[in-house]
């Protein structure tokens, strides 16, 4: 899998939009980018994922760009509840065989009132 | 909408004594299960994952066990609980096709005396 590089930490004020970047310059072809986020001793929850195209979804955008080498998620108003570790993970899809999961060091988003 | 459940959410046991912990998913059929074990700070451990009843694929020879009775159902066991296995369990879910993420149930902390 890619390596990915995060920002540790991060403030947002609550309302406005929440850009997370990443950075995955070694990404290869079949490799997809894929987002989760943990909220302190909850499981892993699934945001987005994408492969070159822009995607967007009811919790977030995507935005993937045009070399692949970063993206950014983009939480467009983001509340208090939406404060927490935020992973990029660049794997190729999941597959017999090729089903393990790792985590970087990620993003802390802090979300303030 | 697919909904994974997994329990219990906290548990304390001894030395020696068994363990189980179930893990259901509803709303999708013949999916992909898996148990993983997240170490402190954020490193995923694949244990177990399985692509049908009865099929399980261990990642690391350890302590413990799966087993998958029904189509949506994954359990995770040990005989004799040791000090190492402490931790906290995370079960996960993929519908198998294509670039599907994984879904993750908000885990389990053990915790062993």
């Amino acid at each position: 899998d890619a390596k990915t590089t995060q920002p540790p930490s991060m403030d947002c004020a609550e309302g406005r939009a929440a850009n997370l970047p990443c950075n995955h310059s070694t990404i290869s072809g079949n490799e997809y980018v894929y987002w989760y986020r943990q909220i302190h001793s909850q499981g892993p929850q699934y945001i987005i994922h994408g492969l070159k195209n822009n995607e967007t979804n009811e919790m977030a955008s995507l935005i993937i760009t045009e070399d692949r080498k970063s993206s950014t998620l983009i939480l467009p108003h983001a509340t208090l509840r939406d404060t927490a570790v935020y992973y990029c993970i660049v794997r190729v899809a999941f597959g017999i065989g090729n089903e393990k999961l790792t985590f970087g060091t990620g993003t802390r988003l802090t979300i303030i009132p | 909408s697919q909904t994974i459940h997994q329990w219990p959410a906290t548990l304390v046991q001894p030395v020696g004594s068994p363990l189980s912990l179930e893990c259901t998913v509803e709303g999708t059929s013949n999916p992909n299960l898996y148990w993983y074990r997240q170490a402190a700070g954020r490193g995923l451990q694949l244990l177990f994952y399985s692509v049908g009843i009865g099929q399980i694929s261990s990642e690391v020879p350890q302590n413990l066990s799966a087993s998958r009775p029904q189509d949506r159902q994954f359990i995770l066991s040990s005989k004799k609980l040791l000090l190492s296995d402490s931790g906290f369990y995370l079960c996960a879910w993929r519908s198998g096709q294509g670039s599907s993420p994984l879904h993750f149930g908000n885990g389990t902390r053990l915790t062993v005396t």
